[in-house]
């Protein structure tokens, strides 16, 4: 069974500042993606990462994978209070023997503070 | 409008009711999705569907049935609502077979409280 951690699950940074929020999973997978959801509002795709080493990166935010750590990093980068907001990681494992649905990490309430 | 929708946006109901919230999408994806969303867990696949007339179950099926006759529209019935479904309910959809890519597009969303 996949399973997909995220830590932390809360993170308060002040402006400025650098972190990282980390996504492992537990099954072979090359696929893995990255959401972010306001409060009270949908999930919005963030980035794709579809193969080992795989890097992307918007703005102040960069994602990364590792597939034979079975990890994902997202970085941010001299946080604004514009990236409050929760964060998922998502992994589906990519078997062509039938459908895999996304499993979701349980998401990474960020706040920033001025 | 395109895209994907949800409805109702709200909804509160009884212990025992039944509950039918619909979504819909305007892509022709082929594959559609129910999560609930409760503090905690995250987002818990219900049910999912690739192709009109072919569901499966997910994580967490009991006390729910889909159905998908068409290719755009993808109800979700709670037989008989308990206070343990009161949670916020998200369909998604997705373009190309999961076995190729797999990123799913969101609707806004069903919060639903069961009294």
């Amino acid at each position: 069974e996949l399973k997909v951690e995220q830590n932390p699950l809360f993170l308060s940074m002040q402006e400025g500042k650098n972190y990282t929020i980390y996504c492992n999973y537990s099954t072979t997978s090359d696929r893995l993606y990255w959401y972010r959801q306001d409060p009270g509002k949908s999930l919005e795709s963030l980035f794709v990462l579809l193969s080992n080493g795989a890097v992307k990166q918007e703005g102040r935010l960069m994602a990364s994978l590792d597939t034979k750590a079975r990890l994902s990093t997202l970085h941010i980068t001299a946080a604004v209070h514009d990236l409050s907001a929760t964060y998922f990681c998502a992994v589906d494992t990519g078997e062509e023997s039938g459908n895999t649905p996304l499993v979701f990490g349980k998401g990474t309430r960020l706040s920033v503070i001025a | 409008d395109a895209g994907i929708t949800q409805s109702p946006r709200y909804k509160i109901t009884e212990t025992g009711r039944q509950v039918t919230l619909m979504c819909h999408q305007t892509w022709s994806h082929s594959y559609m999705f129910w999560y609930r969303q409760d503090l905690g867990h995250g987002l818990r696949l219900i049910y999912y569907s690739a192709a009109a007339d072919i569901t499966d179950k997910g994580e967490v099926p009991d006390g729910y049935v889909v159905s998908r006759s068409k290719t755009e529209n993808f109800p979700l019935t709670l037989e008989s609502a308990t206070r343990s479904q009161t949670s916020v309910y998200f369909c998604a959809s997705s373009d190309i077979a999961p076995w190729v890519y797999n990123e799913q597009f969101f609707g806004p969303g069903t919060r639903l409280t069961v009294l």
